[in-house]
């Protein structure tokens, strides 16, 4: 089935440092993927929707210079964390839907960053 | 805003069926409802979705109520490995999934 490889799974950084997230969908084509930040014991909230050579698209209350996002191939988005803060620490997972079906979601196995 | 209701938690015992209730009174003609779990420190996984009918996959059933204002997961041999967060989801196509809280089922030995 349809793989999404996001990258790194674990980061740690220092405060004031910015982090690059990948997610990279394996074996189709994605002009869409989703970024998610998930709390502890929260759910998932949708943070932006990235759009393949376009400008991303950003949730109410989402800071798009503070979560930078290219979406630069079918393949590829990327999430930069800018200037991180510990209260950025969270969970962010990746998802793509696959284009064939357009049925389901298939989402990556997650960063979880810690901003010390 | 989630568009479903689901228990916080549910507990099941291993080889027995689980029913996961979900009820999405206000959605509408062309809202599909979606099933997705999180294991622990994961990436949600799809399990099933449908629109009107009841639909079976290897993994589960949905019964969908002829209203559609409820609907319930089958998980028909829970097993320990079926241990997670179980997200109900209401959305006119998987471009707009947004989670709600979803139900912790603990399936026990």
């Amino acid at each position: 089935g349809a793989v999404v490889s996001q990258h790194p799974s674990r980061v740690i950084c220092k405060s004031g440092t910015s982090v690059k997230i990948e997610c990279r969908s394996l074996d189709f084509q994605a002009t869409t993927m989703f970024w998610y930040r998930q709390f502890p014991k929260q759910s998932l909230m949708l943070m932006a929707t990235s759009n393949e050579g376009s400008k991303a698209t950003y949730e109410q209350g989402v800071e798009k210079d503070k979560f930078l996002i290219n979406h630069a191939s079918l393949t590829l988005s990327t999430l930069t964390v800018t200037s991180a803060h510990p209260e950025d620490s969270s969970f962010y997972i990746c998802s793509a839907p696959q284009r064939r079906t357009n049925e389901k979601l298939f989402f990556g196995s997650g960063t979880q960053l810690s901003v010390l | 805003d989630a568009k479903t209701t689901q228990p916080p938690s549910m507990d099941c015992a291993e080889g027995r069926a689980a029913n996961l209730p979900c009820n999405h009174s206000t959605i509408s003609g062309n809202e599909y409802v979606y099933w997705y779990r999180q294991i622990h420190s994961q990436g949600p996984q799809y399990i099933i979705h449908g629109l009107k009918n009841n639909e079976t996959n290897e993994m589960a059933s949905l019964i969908i109520t002829e209203d559609r204002k409820s609907s319930t997961l089958i998980l028909p041999h829970a097993t320990l490995r079926d241990t997670a967060v179980y997200y109900c989801i209401v959305s006119l196509n998987n471009n707009d999934m947004r989670f709600g809280a979803g139900t912790r089922l603990t399936v026990k030995p």
